[in-house]
């Protein structure tokens, strides 16, 4: 199983501020098979970011994707109030197609 | 509209059986793979299962491999989760997503397993 490692387990910046979220797995993520997804409290999780680097439908530029291999990085531009929430990555290349344990961003 | 609507959740005693439901519209069903996530309570996200787009191939986590079983009715646009023996950890929200790239989810049903 690839086990995926999230960092750091909250981070707390303020409005306008950019963003750096960390997802490393235990072994090589398959193709690139990582995406990111947003979840506020009572909703279910939204698509940000797919294939490592590919923006869903309707997400705004300023999130982007990066990485290949182990080492992933969700980048939030410039940060909006909206975007506050709770962040996962998963790998979808090899079963089981596990989460991450999140990350919290929070306004400072 | 394109919508996943998930149903079956509720209280059921440990040991016991439950049937979820998703049910699909505003998309082509069958071009997609479909998986299975649970939240428990207060946790983050778990993956659970996946069916492919022709049902052929089925995919299952460590933690309820041979308990869970994943189907599809592409005749009603329909996913399934048969969750049998369960416990008190299968406790969770569980929501029904479309092949991952496609970023179709539902809004999840809630499961409690507790006597």
């Amino acid at each position: 199983e690839i086990v995926l490692t999230q960092s750091p387990g909250t981070l707390s910046l303020s409005p306008g501020e950019r963003a750096t979220l960390s997802c490393r797995a235990s072994q090589s993520v398959s193709s690139s098979a990582l995406a990111w997804y947003q979840q506020k409290p009572g909703q279910a999780p939204r698509l940000l970011i797919s294939g490592a680097s590919t923006r869903a439908t309707g997400i705004p530029d300023r999130f982007s994707g990066s990485g290949s291999g182990t080492d992933f990085t969700l980048t939030i531009s410039r940060l909006e109030p909206e975007d506050f929430a709770v962040f996962y990555c998963q790998q979808y290349g090899t079963s089981p197609y596990t989460f991450g344990q999140g990350t919290k961003l929070e306004i400072k | 509209q394109l919508q996943l609507v998930e149903s079956g959740g509720g209280v059921v005693q440990p040991g016991r059986s439950l049937r979820l439901s998703c049910a699909a519209s505003g998309f082509t069903f069958t071009k997609y793979s479909f998986h299975w996530v649970r939240q428990a309570p207060g946790k983050g996200l778990e993956w659970v299962a996946v069916i492919s787009s022709d049902g052929r191939t089925k995919y299952f986590a460590d933690s309820v491999r041979g308990r869970f079983t994943i189907s599809r009715d592409d005749s009603q646009n329909t996913l399934y989760l048969q969750m049998n023996s369960l416990r008190a950890e299968d406790t969770a929200v569980y929501y029904c997503a479309g092949q991952i790239a496609t970023g179709y989810w539902g809004q999840g049903t809630l499961v409690t397993v507790s006597s």
